[in-house]
């Protein structure tokens, strides 16, 4: 159980283009999703929260205009990186909480996006 | 302001040889601590929570441990597909997010 799917697993884009990354919770309903984005060699950085039906809450720094991040449903988030420039380059990750059985975050296997 | 702190920053073993690794915290009203397993190029993988000083969970190879201002994963009789970074995050009593450490890395040679 608690499993979190990704799609793509990787994407190529050119730069100025937009990228769009979903995030299923497969079996249980999420009642929070969170974003990530981890750099090589280096641990988890926050991106933002999304409860389903709310508008998501973006970490300082975190530009909401260039992330953009729905969460439309129980099951689905998605996170829009526009107008990518190579900087966005990187590994994203997002994760689930299944609603009202604790606090435990369930993974997805994460996104690699290379700007080019 | 919660802070996660983990040592080894890497950690090399032979197969067959057990350790720990650590996990050190400062958090307002503990909610929970978690231990995950991360492949290169993967996202983590659960292993555990604690909630409370004195909790231990186990799981094959694993056990973790928690005490007020720490938490300990050790291993036991490694083996290489224990490979991996292993990160440690906590729930602090106020938002509802993580704050990760910055993991170690765990090599296990045969």
């Amino acid at each position: 159980g608690a499993v979190v799917s990704q799609h793509p697993s990787w994407v190529i884009c050119k730069s100025g283009t937009s990228v769009k990354i979903e995030c299923r919770s497969l079996d249980f309903q999420a009642t929070t999703m969170f974003w990530y984005r981890q750099f090589p060699k280096q641990s988890l950085m926050l991106m933002a929260t999304s409860n389903e039906g709310s508008k998501a809450t973006y970490e300082q720094g975190v530009e909401k205009d260039k992330f953009l991040i729905n969460h439309a449903s129980l099951t689905l988030s998605t996170l829009t990186v526009t107008s990518a420039h190579p900087e966005d380059s990187s590994f994203y990750i997002c994760s689930a909480r299944h609603g009202g059985q604790g606090y435990e975050q369930y993974f997805g296997p994460g996104t690699r996006l290379t700007v080019t | 302001e919660d802070q996660v702190t983990q040592s080894p920053e890497a950690l090399r073993l032979q197969e067959g040889e057990s350790s720990s690794l650590n996990c050190s915290y400062t958090v307002s009203g503990l909610r929970g601590l978690f231990w995950y397993r991360q492949d290169p190029g993967k996202g983590p993988e659960f292993l555990f929570t604690l909630y409370s000083a004195g909790e231990e969970k186990e799981k094959e190879r694993l056990k973790a441990t928690l005490t007020k201002k720490e938490s300990f994963l050790h291993i036991t009789a490694p083996k290489p597909e224990d490979s991996a970074t292993y990160l440690c995050a906590v729930h602090g009593g106020y938002g509802q997010n993580f704050v990760f450490g910055p993991g170690t890395r765990l090599s296990v040679l045969p």
